[in-house]
């Protein structure tokens, strides 16, 4: 079955501090893999895509990693500001009709 | 949230009654989507069109309705056969319709559908 998997489930960080947050998938075939950021009561917007041959994308103070042999993903938020709180959604594509497949989602909140 | 509009942000209902939310977007994108977003869920797709006068159901269909009558515009309807419709609604478009897996989506602001 095709399954994206987020963890952890909500994440409380210090402003300034790092986090990274991961993302496991069982999709096959494996076609890209999507970081989105959704701010409480607001659509997701796009941060990364990635696709199989890519290992790292970095888009300002945010990089997902991609390891498509154990099929994880990760995305690290560095220096952390106050704005960066809302959920990140990992979506992977793929299976045999290219279907989008959402992750929960974790919730990050950074504190003062 | 691009140049995708969704009205209303708000929206009650009561049980039993027909609710049309709205999606505009001025991308001039092919293809335009309809997800629901439960607490603790991942977003589930309800129907998607690839063109004009044309759409498919997707894995939560049942007691949704679609209309896509041009090109900017995919209404989506919640009827009263829909059992469970409290939800947060997004509708989401792509540029292409040859390969939805690759395009990335661009996500309206959503709407907050509650039926008392």
């Amino acid at each position: 079955k095709n399954q994206v998997e987020q963890s952890p489930q909500s994440l409380i960080i210090l402003e300034g501090k790092n986090c990274t947050l991961q993302c496991n998938y069982t999709v096959s075939p494996f076609s890209n893999l999507r970081w989105y950021k959704q701010d409480t009561g607001r659509g997701p917007v796009s941060l990364t895509i990635m696709t199989f041959s890519e290992n790292t994308k970095s888009n300002g103070r945010y990089t997902a990693t991609l390891d498509a042999d154990t099929k994880q993903s990760s995305l690290h938020i560095t220096a952390s500001q106050l704005s960066d709180s809302a959920s990140y959604i990992c979506v992977v594509s793929g299976g045999s009709q290219g279907n989008l497949i959402f992750g929960k989602g974790t919730k990050l909140s950074v504190k003062p | 949230d691009g140049g995708i509009t969704q009205s209303p942000k708000y929206l009650f209902r009561k049980e039993g009654q027909n609710v049309t939310l709205s999606c505009e977007q001025n991308l001039n994108h092919d293809a335009m989507y309809w997800y629901r977003q439960d607490p603790g869920q991942g977003l589930r797709l309800i129907y998607y069109s690839q063109i004009v006068n044309d759409f498919q159901k997707g894995d939560i269909a049942e007691g949704y309705s679609v209309s896509r009558e041009k090109k900017e515009s995919f209404p989506l309807t919640v009827t009263s056969a829909q059992k469970n419709p409290t939800a947060f609604y997004l509708c989401a478009s792509t540029p292409g319709h040859q390969d939805r897996s690759t395009d990335t989506q661009y996500f309206g602001p959503g709407t907050r559908l509650t039926v008392l």
